[in-house]
């Protein structure tokens, strides 16, 4: 099945650093939604992102989705240790009922340097 | 938030035999609910979606006579995977929508996932 393209694949990264990610697409999502999993859990949703250009912050965490609606950015500042996870984005077509399907991204792992 | 759980999180089996996977949405009704698959290392792909009352939607290349899924009331979703081969073994997790209420209409809630491993 279709999978979204994300970079970076994995991130080594120093507590107190800022981190950005992309996810991008061919193809347009009418919802772009980000989420955190840990080893051995269901991934958690973190941000939902519903309309193009919109710029949502939850916390230290901040996501974008694209104007063009085929990319969406997620920027996590001042990381702590408890940021550690794979973070995956997803598109959903139609947030409604008959294309719900959520397309996943290939992940970003993140691990924090003590 | 929304709670779903699985059961059970861990299984081992045998090679040949049947195991039965439950999802359920504990404080929402879900009319309907999600089975993916996660191999090591890899995201998570969508195999059905399952509808309360109907038959589920599988995805293209998934078998639905080896994946067996039933939807029997708006908290509970099983998948069955049936004759298990040790190509079957991987991380199993359900999300669970809801049917409206609190929470934004189009919102998937995900259960703790189940591993599967088929010796």
């Amino acid at each position: 099945g279709q999978q979204l393209n994300q970079s970076p694949q994995s991130m080594f990264i120093q507590e107190g650093e800022d981190v950005s990610m992309n996810c991008t697409s061919s193809s347009i999502f009418n919802t772009w939604l980000w989420y955190k999993q840990e080893p051995g859990e269901g991934p958690v949703l973190l941000i939902a992102l519903y309309k193009a250009g919109e710029l949502t912050s939850n916390g230290r965490l901040t996501a974008q989705f694209g104007i063009t609606r085929k990319d969406s950015f997620l920027n996590i500042s001042a990381s702590i240790p408890s940021d550690v996870g794979i973070y995956f984005c997803a598109g959903q077509v139609a947030p409604n009922f008959g294309n719900e399907k959520l397309t996943f991204g290939t992940g970003t792992r993140l691990t924090i340097i003590p | 938030g929304a709670v779903v759980s699985q059961h059970p999180s861990r299984v081992i089996c045998k090679s040949g035999t049947s195991v039965k996977i439950e999802c359920r949405s504990l404080d929402f009704q879900a009319t309907t609910m999600f089975w993916y698959r996660q191999f090591p290392k890899q995201s998570l792909m969508l195999m059905a979606t399952s509808n309360e009352g109907s038959k589920a939607t599988y995805e293209q290349g998934v078998e639905k006579d080896k994946f067996l899924i039933n939807h029997a009331s708006l908290t509970l979703s099983t998948l069955t995977v049936t004759s298990a081969h040790p190509e079957d073994s991987s991380f199993y997790i359900c999300s669970a929508r809801v049917a409206g209420g609190r929470f934004s209409y189009n919102e998937q809630f995900f259960g703790p996932g189940t591993r599967l491993t088929v010796l």
